[in-house]
């Protein structure tokens, strides 16, 4: 079955500082994963995709991420954290179209620290 | 508008007693999804539903009936539920099951099961 992991439950950077929040799936065919940022006492929000397309993918609110095959990862980065990046972050992987369900990682609270 | 909508944001009942989850977007969108979140754990799919027909049930008790009564609506009904049901319900929506990656969520209802 599916899987990802992610690394580490709590992550603090300093305000200005590179974030960097890890993710490793599982799967012995190029997946579909995401990330999904929640701000507290709020649903989810897309923050990019990968769909086999280009390797390095670019999502909202200056977050980037790279599909690294050979590693099976896919590390969530933003250049400089800002206080309200403050939020739960969801790294997930599906099969494919048609397969419907995303399986959610446990999560990483991201703490900005001033 | 890309807004999905939840009502109401919390709910607190009794085992015995039998309440409804709203939830409406007006998107479009031709898929919708329930998912429960417990406490500091990612979500888990509950329902499907693909032009207002249920296409996804994860072996979900039937103390919860989910309902698509139209496009832009879907209800929850709950009945006869334990303490442990205690959880963030969240909605979401995607254009249809193939974009089942973009889902739009909601900001949940919060239910207590006292």
């Amino acid at each position: 079955a599916q899987s990802v992991t992610q690394l580490g439950s709590h992550v603090s950077v300093s305000e200005g500082a590179l974030v960097l929040l890890r993710c490793n799936y599982s799967s012995s065919v190029p997946p579909y994963l995401f990330w999904y940022v929640q701000y507290p006492n709020q649903g989810l929000q897309l923050l990019l995709k990968y769909t086999s397309a280009a390797t390095l993918v670019k999502g909202i609110n200056g977050f980037e991420a790279e599909f690294k095959k050979s590693e099976t990862s896919f590390h969530l980065t933003k250049p400089s954290a800002h206080m309200s990046d403050a939020a739960e972050y969801f790294c997930a992987v599906s099969d494919s179209p048609g397969d419907d369900k995303i399986i959610f990682g446990k999560g990483t609270r991201l703490h900005i620290l001033p | 508008d890309t807004e999905v909508t939840q009502t109401p944001k919390h709910l607190v009942m009794g085992m015995t007693n039998k309440k409804s989850l709203k939830c409406e977007q007006h998107m479009g969108h031709r898929a919708m999804y329930w998912y429960k979140q417990k406490a500091k754990k990612p979500p888990e799919l509950m329902f499907v539903y693909s032009y207002e027909k249920l296409s996804i049930n994860e072996s979900v008790p039937s103390r919860f009936s989910p309902e698509c009564p139209n496009s832009s609506l879907l209800n929850l009904h709950l009945h006869a539920l334990q303490p442990e049901d205690s959880a963030l319900y969240l909605c979401a929506s995607s254009q249809d099951r193939d974009s089942f990656y973009e889902q739009y969520f909601g900001p949940g209802t919060r239910l207590t099961v006292t």
